[in-house]
């Protein structure tokens, strides 16, 4: 029950696309959604983060769609550039904790 | 601000060894967890401290043990190395407990 499940496994995006990463969860104890962006030698870092009781969030190019009856939240990276490659991780916790649970990652290449 | 900062970068040990690293968590924060990061197993985590005091652990042996001194730095320690302890080590900081947290670039551990 404290699986994140994540997809797709690496994506290939031209640039100027879209790019879209998919997460599921079970416990319906956690209650918030931060996803991170880590480049090869560095810790990851936090991109954007949702609650349950908004269905969306947008920061710039990130935008974040949050569906609670599904259990499901997705990453939408609009006009996708190469220097958004990198590798991306959706994470759940619980206010009671702040141990995150990671999904699995997504290894995103946008190419020129 | 200065980021986290985690000491050594770069760590080469034998199996049957301990071993000890150092996170120092962003000025003023006061929260400090841990996490493990292998190719198989993904973003784990091991275990928080907050205010001194571990609040949550991870599920991992009894060799994997950590501590908070009273101005927030933390180590973490692994007694009696395996190979499978390869991985990189994260440290991350928050605020305070439960709050969003930020990670270190990582120590490298390489047990050979």
């Amino acid at each position: 029950q404290q699986q994140v499940k994540q997809s797709p496994q690496s994506l290939i995006v031209q640039k100027g696309g879209i790019s879209i990463i998919n997460c599921a969860y079970e416990n319906t104890a956690f209650d918030y959604f931060p996803w991170y962006q880590q480049f090869p030698g560095k810790g990851p870092a936090l991109l954007i983060a949702i609650r349950p009781d908004v269905s969306e969030k947008k920061e710039g190019r990130f935008t974040i769609s949050f569906n609670k009856s599904a259990k499901q939240f997705s990453l939408h990276i609009m006009d996708s550039q190469p220097g958004d490659s990198a590798t991306y991780f959706c994470a759940a916790t619980r206010t009671s904790g702040s141990r995150l649970t990671f999904g699995e990652g997504t290894q995103l290449t946008v190419n020129p | 601000k200065a980021g986290v900062t985690q000491t050594p970068r770069y760590l080469i040990k034998t199996r049957g060894q301990q071993v000890t690293l150092s996170c120092s968590p962003i000025s003023g924060h006061r929260s400090v967890s841990w996490y493990q990061q292998t190719p198989g197993q993904g973003l784990q985590f091991l275990f928080e401290y907050f205010s001194e005091t571990q609040r949550n652990k991870g599920n991992f042996p009894g060799r994997f043990s950590g501590r908070q001194f009273s101005n927030s730095r933390s180590e973490m320690n692994v007694s009696t190395l395996e190979l499978g302890d390869s991985a990189l080590y994260l440290c991350a900081s928050s605020q305070r407990y439960q709050e969003t947290q930020y990670f270190g670039p990582g120590t490298r551990l390489l047990v050979l």
